[in-house]
């Protein structure tokens, strides 16, 4: 089965611009879950999507949002982007809420702020 | 607010030898689970193991296995036979049973660096 796939791989962007990241989860999952995995700060949950709302929201400013679709695919949106917004952003889905169902992760895209 | 920790930066092993990587975590819920992930140089996040807090039982995966002592607040992964294959950065981490608003969430350790050598 296609594991969690997210595109683009690499992303560069300059201070003040926007960037959009995408996610499709593996088939028959219904949650999608974004963290940041920036240098030094490790890795913080961002925002959790289940059946098109969102379920929880990490500590992390508005310019961040994001959204999911009838296909439970998702997009994670990065307004304003500042340098510190430098890091690898990961994508993970899972069987829904209930059970604690484990998340499995894309490989990331790498977002470069210049 | 729930807090992982991994106390050893990085590790390294012999190929074929055994290695504990250790965590404790922070909570005051009674109903959780715990995962250990590797993230090799790909970046990609492999899930190794879970536990779930109301087993008493410690979770094993082939050369994979745990001890968990919840009393403790403990949450150790022992690698028997160590492979070159892992290599990577190992993650501990915490998630709270349904419920909440951290429900969903996994709370990460700092990761522990793991080098095998041949």
């Amino acid at each position: 089965e296609a594991g969690v796939t997210q595109s683009p791989t690499h992303l560069i962007k300059t201070r003040g611009q926007q960037a959009t990241l995408r996610c499709s989860p593996i088939s028959g999952h219904t949650s999608v879950y974004w963290y940041q995995q920036a240098l030094g700060l490790g890795l913080q949950f961002l925002l959790w999507y289940d059946e098109g709302e969102e379920r929880n929201r990490g500590n992390f400013p508005p310019r961040f949002s994001g959204r999911q679709f009838p296909n439970y695919s998702s997009e994670l949106n990065v307004n304003a982007l500042e340098l510190e917004d430098s890091a690898l952003y990961l994508c993970a889905s899972s069987l829904g809420p209930g059970r604690s169902q484990p998340q499995h992760f894309g490989d990331g895209t790498r977002l470069s702020i210049l | 607010a729930q807090t992982v920790t991994q106390s050893q930066p990085e590790m390294s092993v012999q190929e074929a030898e055994t290695v504990t990587l250790s965590c404790t975590y922070d909570t005051s819920e009674n109903n959780y689970y715990l995962f250990w992930y590797k993230q090799p140089p790909s970046r990609q996040m492999i899930l190794v193991i879970r536990q779930e807090a109301y087993k008493q039982q410690n979770a094993t995966e082939n050369r994979f296995s745990v001890n968990f002592q919840k009393a403790a607040k403990s949450f150790s992964l022992k690698i028997s036979d160590s492979q070159l294959g892992d290599t990577a950065m190992y993650f501990c981490a915490f998630m709270k049973q349904a419920g909440g608003t951290s429900y969903g969430k996994l709370t990460f350790g700092q990761g522990t660096i793991l080098t095998v050598h041949p």
